[in-house]
């Protein structure tokens, strides 16, 4: 257990539908990254944000959008879906200290039909 | 922006012997090299990971080695076991700037072990 927390574990949705995925931190990590994971496309950065604010952006489709609160936890908000969107989309954190090891969260397995 | 690639995509050993998966980068300003290793439908998890101040690191049974002249690093699994079968990934993360800690990952490697 990486202790980095995701929700939920598997979506079911139609096409054109909106959902929103969510994430916590570890305990004490500052930082939320999002990544997709598909069969073509591999593993991708999709986004980054450090203490509420984006700190960096990849490739991550205008449809989608994110943010992270006050408590840390972090939304990946997703619209628009289509069936290319099915995916497993994880989160990671690091520790403030070693600002370049991440830790994966469970992921979420979004399944678009 | 970093482009990892990774060799073999594929994988068989036989249970007991040595694995290695290689992979190169295409930025010299990368600094921080981690393998993860990911079981069917499970999070990816970090096994070991390398900096650029070092050019070797080892962990029981797992080692990774760094060639900066050439933009390589490699990941060395000796004496295999079948709970040794996953997908591995390299990734490399360029430290500078707004680009902080984003990893760029490889392919993967479908590593196989057969008893």
């Amino acid at each position: 257990d990486s202790g980095v927390t995701q929700t939920p574990k598997h979506l079911i949705t139609a096409t054109g539908q909106r959902v929103t995925l969510r994430c916590s931190p570890r305990s004490g990590d500052l930082s939320v990254y999002w990544y997709q994971q598909s069969l073509d496309q591999g593993l991708q950065f999709l986004i980054q944000y450090y203490n509420g604010e984006e700190r960096a952006k990849g490739n991550i489709l205008e449809r989608f959008s994110a943010q992270q609160f006050p408590d840390l936890h972090s939304e990946l908000n997703l619209s628009s879906l289509e069936l290319g969107d099915s995916a497993l989309y994880f989160c990671a954190s690091n520790p403030p200290d070693r600002t370049d090891t991440q830790y994966f969260g469970p992921g979420t397995r979004l399944t678009v039909l | 922006g970093e482009n990892v690639e990774q060799h073999p995509s594929t994988l068989s050993v036989q249970e007991g012997d040595s694995a290695v998966i290689k992979c190169t980068y295409s930025d010299s300003a990368s600094n921080y090299f981690p393998w993860y290793k990911q079981e069917l439908g499970k999070r990816p998890q970090l096994i070991i990971d390398i900096r650029s101040n070092v050019g070797e690191k080892k962990d029981q049974r797992i080692a990774v080695t760094l060639n900066k002249t050439a933009k390589h690093f490699s990941l060395h699994i000796t004496e295999t076991q079948p709970e040794d079968s996953a997908v591995y990934f390299c990734a490399a993360s360029i430290s500078r700037g707004s680009t902080l800690g984003r990893l760029y990952f490889g392919r993967g490697t479908q590593l196989t072990v057969w008893p």
